[in-house]
């Protein structure tokens, strides 16, 4: 069965340093990855996306970046944080050829402060 | 990308009430339409999808129904319960996702 991971869960972090949160996927390959921003109360912010190695595609223009140097790892980061950039950061994968379902299963989380 | 809009924000009923949740969009290619739901503190989760070729599906006491000419979607919540308390979200169709706002549900006991 497929899971999906991220890490750290959670996170303190003060303005103006660097960012690095990381989420893998097992059980499936060739997924298409997603990262997403959640502030408090509020929706889902797709931030972006990847449909293959090297391949990114931003939403936001934002101070955020995201790689994605394997199949199934993709990162999200940040070389100065903001206090904007609080929020709940949500890993999410979805089978890319939507044969079987274009549902999208999101990883647990990461709640970053920025203080 | 898609627009999609989310009615209403929030929702509050009475434990044993129905309700309705409704999501537009703008794509009239789309062929695919799903729900999530995010309780307080996890992850979202998919209830429940529909695809273009039905009006309407159920399972137990949610069902979403889907009217193409008019490019919306509702999720129906029967006998709404205490755990049905959370943030539901409608996704527009396809794969990449922009997620509508989300609509706070509140079940009172």
């Amino acid at each position: 069965s497929q899971t999906i991971h991220q890490w750290p869960a959670t996170l303190v972090q003060p303005v103006g340093s660097p960012l690095s949160l990381e989420c893998t996927v097992e059980g499936t390959s060739n997924p298409n990855l997603y990262w997403y921003r959640q502030a408090a109360g509020r929706g889902l912010q797709l931030l972006f996306y990847s449909v293959g190695i090297g391949q990114i595609s931003s939403e936001v223009p934002q101070n955020l970046s995201a790689s994605r140097p394997q199949d199934r790892q993709f990162i999200l980061s940040s070389k100065k944080l903001l206090l904007s950039d609080s929020g709940f950061y949500l890993c999410a994968w979805s089978d890319r050829s939507g044969r079987i379902s274009y549902e999208q299963y999101f990883g647990p989380g990461t709640r970053l402060t920025v203080t | 990308g898609e627009n999609v809009e989310q009615h209403p924000s929030t929702l509050s009923v009475q434990e044993g009430d129905s309700a309705v949740i409704k999501c537009t969009y703008s794509d009239s290619a789309s062929n695919y339409f799903p729900w999530y739901k995010q309780e307080l503190g996890k992850r979202p989760q998919l209830i429940i999808d529909i695809r273009s070729n039905v009006g309407e599906k159920k399972d137990q006491r949610i069902a979403v129904t889907l009217n193409k000419t008019a490019k919306h979607f509702s999720l129906h919540i029967t006998e709404t319960q205490p755990e049905d308390s959370a943030v539901y979200f409608c996704a527009p169709p396809d794969s990449m996702l922009t997620f509508g706002g989300g609509t706070r549900l509140m079940v009172k006991p």
